[in-house]
């Protein structure tokens, strides 16, 4: 079984609409995360969740809403997209909080905006 | 603000010889530092994990190394294999994760 599963894989939409990527983790994890790797492979945190609190918010726009039904779930919901946000974003969980433990990550959702 | 940067870019090298690859990080006070590898259109896979107060991890082919005190890890990766061409990024954990930009690595068959 997939440690961290992500869907969709790949994900096409025009401009304007809203969009959604769900990230579900089966190893127990208490935090999850969210990551944004742009067209030049660089990857920058988006948000961390901890047993369901929102734990790192970086300046993200807020037509980006994270929503943790459960501590095994963090959804990313995109509101009026732009054409800068097509980029491949990540999910990834760890153990605990704390910036000290090693990231699981899924394989990506390839999301992209015309 | 802590910055992570690898150097180089991008590297080729023939099949068998050992590289190192290199990090290095603007803040000491880390948690630890962890190496991933990437392959293309997938997500990453931890490699290693470094905690602070460790000199270096080991697994198989792989040997990670890290000095606090310098702000700097390197990768090694003995007998290298075209099956080990991937981008292969470093991240330091403080009270966030930051990820260097990665070196892309080309093993030549």
């Amino acid at each position: 079984d997939t440690a961290v599963s992500q869907t969709p894989k790949y994900l096409v939409t025009q401009m304007g609409n809203d969009k959604s990527i769900k990230c579900e983790q089966n190893l127990g994890h208490d935090t999850m995360y969210w990551y944004k790797q742009d067209s030049k492979k660089f990857l920058k945190i988006m948000f961390s969740y901890n047993n369901k609190e929102l734990i790192i918010n970086e300046t993200v726009p807020n037509r980006f809403s994270p929503k943790s039904p459960d501590k095994a779930h963090l959804n990313l919901h995109i509101n009026s997209l732009e054409l800068g946000d097509s980029a491949v974003y990540f999910c990834a969980s760890s153990q605990v909080w704390g910036g000290n433990e090693k990231l699981f990550f899924g394989s990506g959702t390839q999301l992209s905006v015309l | 603000k802590q910055e992570v940067t690898q150097i180089p870019a991008a590297l080729s090298v023939p099949e068998g010889e050992n590289l190192v690859l290199n990090c290095s990080f603007t803040d000491s006070a880390i948690y630890n530092l962890q190496w991933f590898r990437q392959d293309p259109g997938k997500g990453l896979t931890s490699l290693l994990l470094i905690q602070s107060s460790q000199r270096e991890q080991t697994s198989g082919r792989l040997n990670a190394s890290l000095d606090k005190s310098s702000g700097r890890s390197t990768l090694y990766i003995a007998a290298s294999q075209p099956g080990d061409s991937a981008t292969y990024l470093c991240a330091v954990g403080d009270d966030k994760i930051i990820f260097g930009k990665g070196t892309r690595l080309h093993i030549l068959p």
